[in-house]
């Protein structure tokens, strides 16, 4: 079944201790991208990457980091998470360009205390 | 930058009425638009898409948007809604071929039965 998967699904933690969340999709997809969701705001593009170790930023970038070392896992790190970076996070890929149908994650759900 | 405006954050309404939900974005040059629906629960899934041609698109579960460029809106519509429309709705642009997508901050509808 093609998708998208994220773990954990929901993650309680506190402020200052390093956090990753996976990413990895099964389609073969070159272009992967990181939202926040937040109440009002809808989402917010973290960051992107299209292929292969080329990434770059998106709207909301500060406090993250990314890495794409594999087309199929791009995961998110919280090197000192902060309270306002408590979220609803999601992880979405493509065919190929951002412009391109994207297919998202299920969502993780985190809490900085 | 690119923006992205739906009007309302809520609506409430009773099944079989008509849903319109609008939505407004920013860029001027070619683009191509989305419309994303949440249900509760559950991770964004794309109910339609516009890129280019009929500015009347068809997506799932008798939704309809008309892309009007002259007024930069993309408005969703059904005709008469169910109790299982209940979802939050999130307008997206890109710029064609371009990498970011850029959400609208979300319209929760509440149908009721």
């Amino acid at each position: 079944e093609a998708q998208v998967t994220q773990n954990p699904r929901y993650l309680i933690t506190v402020t200052g201790k390093k956090l990753t969340v996976t990413c990895s999709q099964n389609m073969n997809h070159e272009y992967m991208s990181w939202y926040r969701q937040d109440p009002g705001l809808g989402l917010r593009q973290i960051y992107y990457s299209m292929n292969v170790e080329v990434t770059d930023k998106g709207d909301v970038p500060e406090g993250y980091k990314v890495s794409r070392k594999e087309k199929r896992n791009f995961p998110l790190i919280l090197e000192s998470p902060s309270p306002n970076q408590t979220s609803l996070y999601f992880c979405a890929s493509s065919t190929r360009q951002g412009s391109e149908t994207q297919y998202f994650g299920p969502g993780t759900r985190l809490l900085v205390l | 930058a690119q923006s992205v405006s739906q009007h309302n954050h809520h609506v409430i309404l009773s099944e079989a009425a008509s849903l319109e939900l609008g939505c407004n974005y920013s860029y001027g040059g070619t683009v191509n638009l989305f419309w994303y629906v949440q249900y509760p629960g559950q991770h964004l899934q794309l109910l339609l898409k516009y890129f280019s041609g009929d500015p009347l698109v068809k997506g799932i579960k008798g939704f309809e948007a008309e892309f009007i460029k002259s007024k930069f809106s993309f408005n969703l519509r059904k005709p008469s809604v169910q109790w299982s429309d209940t979802a939050e709705y999130f307008c997206a642009v890109n710029r064609a071929a371009g990498n970011k997508l850029t959400f609208g901050g979300g319209t929760r509808v509440l149908v009721k039965p």
